[in-house]
């Protein structure tokens, strides 16, 4: 199994870029997080999906951070548009629970995210 | 959802248990304990979890107390790569990471 699939695993981009940064989870697996991980903040939920529905999205920071799950194999957190302090390394997780977030996370690489 | 506390950083010789503790007084009756673990640069990485009984795996073994407010995550053999930050969890419906401790296996 090739585990969780993040791209790009580095990107640098302007402020007021539109930025999108893509997951595939492990197959079979049925739920999906979106984390961002900062020096100040550490490592912050975000939103996840169950069965490519999103269940809880009260990390997402403001509007110009979306998520979406169009299907089972790939999912994409977009940030439009761009400031600096988006500056993260986001995470992405699958997991294969089937109601709860109880169950074992498996994490991707990671994107390194800069916005200069 | 129960909070965690955990040292900031604890050393450990190689070759010697790593011991990391973790209290969770606040704990209910059916919230897990997880255990995951972050080396330098890459994601979190899953070691173990238990509700109420002691476990082991082939990475560690973790030690709940009867009373559930507090567990130890042992590590028997420490090697150098080993070296990472340790997150205890404590999970209803949501993973919250906390700061987690820094382990720093010496030479």
């Amino acid at each position: 199994d090739a585990g969780v699939i993040q791209s790009p695993r580095h990107e640098v981009t302007e402020m007021g870029q539109e930025v999108t940064l893509r997951c595939k989870p492990i197959s079979g697996h049925n739920s999906l997080f979106w984390y961002r991980q900062t020096m100040m903040r550490g490592l912050e939920l975000l939103i996840y999906f169950n069965n490519n529905v999103p269940i809880d999205d009260s990390g997402m920071p403001e509007d110009r951070f979306s998520a979406k799950m169009p299907n089972a194999s790939f999912s994409t957190l977009k940030i439009q548009p761009s400031e600096p302090r988006d500056s993260a390394v986001y995470f992405c997780a699958s997991s294969s629970q089937i109601l709860t977030s109880t169950d074992t996370q498996y994490f991707g690489p990671g994107t390194r995210l800069t916005v200069l | 959802d129960a909070k965690t506390t955990q040292p900031t950083s604890m050393d450990c010789a190689e070759g010697r248990a790593a011991n990391l503790p973790c209290n969770h007084s606040t704990i209910s009756g059916n919230e897990y304990v997880y255990w995951y673990r972050q080396i330098h640069s890459q994601g979190p990485q899953y070691i173990i979890h238990g509700l109420k009984n002691n476990e082991t795996n082939e990475m560690a073994s973790l030690i709940i107390t009867e009373d559930r407010k507090s567990s130890t995550l042992i590590l028997p053999h420490a090697t150098l790569r080993d070296t990472a930050v340790y997150y205890c969890i404590v999970i209803m419906d949501k993973v919250i990471f906390g700061p987690g401790t820094s382990l720093s296996v010496i030479p």
